[in-house]
């Protein structure tokens, strides 16, 4: 059952624009993430948010940044996508006191 | 180099044949997760397994954190089994995020 909200699942654009994609989850969770997965199934981090707190992968490129209204919420927007940037984007979360990850379905990104 | 090394990258099974995942950790680690990834889709925690052994149907984990190693048995596969098997760490304490290995391609034939 997913608890994890993606939106979208698919973009497709061109390189300059922006994109911005959605997470919500409903477990009540105190932490989310961002991953991005790479085409050889790679996953690594970008981002890890509580509502104290926002840890940033320092090899994540300054056009990408996280935008959170709640704990409940954390989106991902990029300014200026490049090729690069194609892949899927994987949001996740987890409560501190266990540590296990949940994640949502994935949304794949391709850049023109 | 890797801190996280799964074997092996690919698995071709029969079904009903058994399979056995491997991950081992180049550094100490908190603790350690399986997922599974169905092709073209989201990624499913199966364990969460800081130490020891946990089962759940025809699946068993098995990580013995001193030897900074985890198992994953499948028993009886099934078709449905096919997809990628990730194992991720959690480095000490101190440390924010998981570290994910590259994966195990399961194909289970009917």
């Amino acid at each position: 059952e997913t608890a994890v909200f993606q939106t979208p699942n698919y973009h497709v654009t061109q390189v300059g624009n922006e994109v911005s994609f959605n997470c919500k989850q409903t477990l009540g969770h105190d932490t989310m993430y961002w991953y991005k997965q790479d085409s050889k199934k790679l996953l690594k981090i970008m981002f890890s948010y509580n509502n104290k707190q926002l840890i940033v992968n320092e090899t994540v490129p300054r056009r990408f940044s996280p935008q959170s209204s709640d704990k409940a919420h954390l989106n991902l927007r990029i300014k200026s996508v490049e090729p690069e940037d194609s892949a899927v984007y994987l949001c996740a979360s987890s409560s501190s006191n266990t540590g296990q990850l949940y994640f949502g379905e994935g949304s794949k990104l391709t850049v023109l | 180099g890797q801190q996280v090394q799964q074997s092996p990258a690919s698995l071709v099974l029969q079904e009903g044949e058994n399979a056995e995942l491997q991950c081992n950790f180049s550094t100490s680690l908190n603790s350690m997760q399986w997922f599974y990834q169905r092709p073209g889709g989201s990624l499913v925690s199966l364990f969460y397994n800081p130490s020891g052994t946990k089962q759940s149907g025809r699946l068993t984990s098995t990580t013995v954190i001193k030897e900074r190693r985890s198992s994953l048995h499948i028993s009886s596969s099934q078709t449905t089994d096919s997809g990628t098997y990730l194992c991720a760490m959690e480095p000490p304490s101190g440390s924010w995020q998981l570290i994910f290995g590259s994966g195990t391609q399961l194909t289970v034939m009917p």
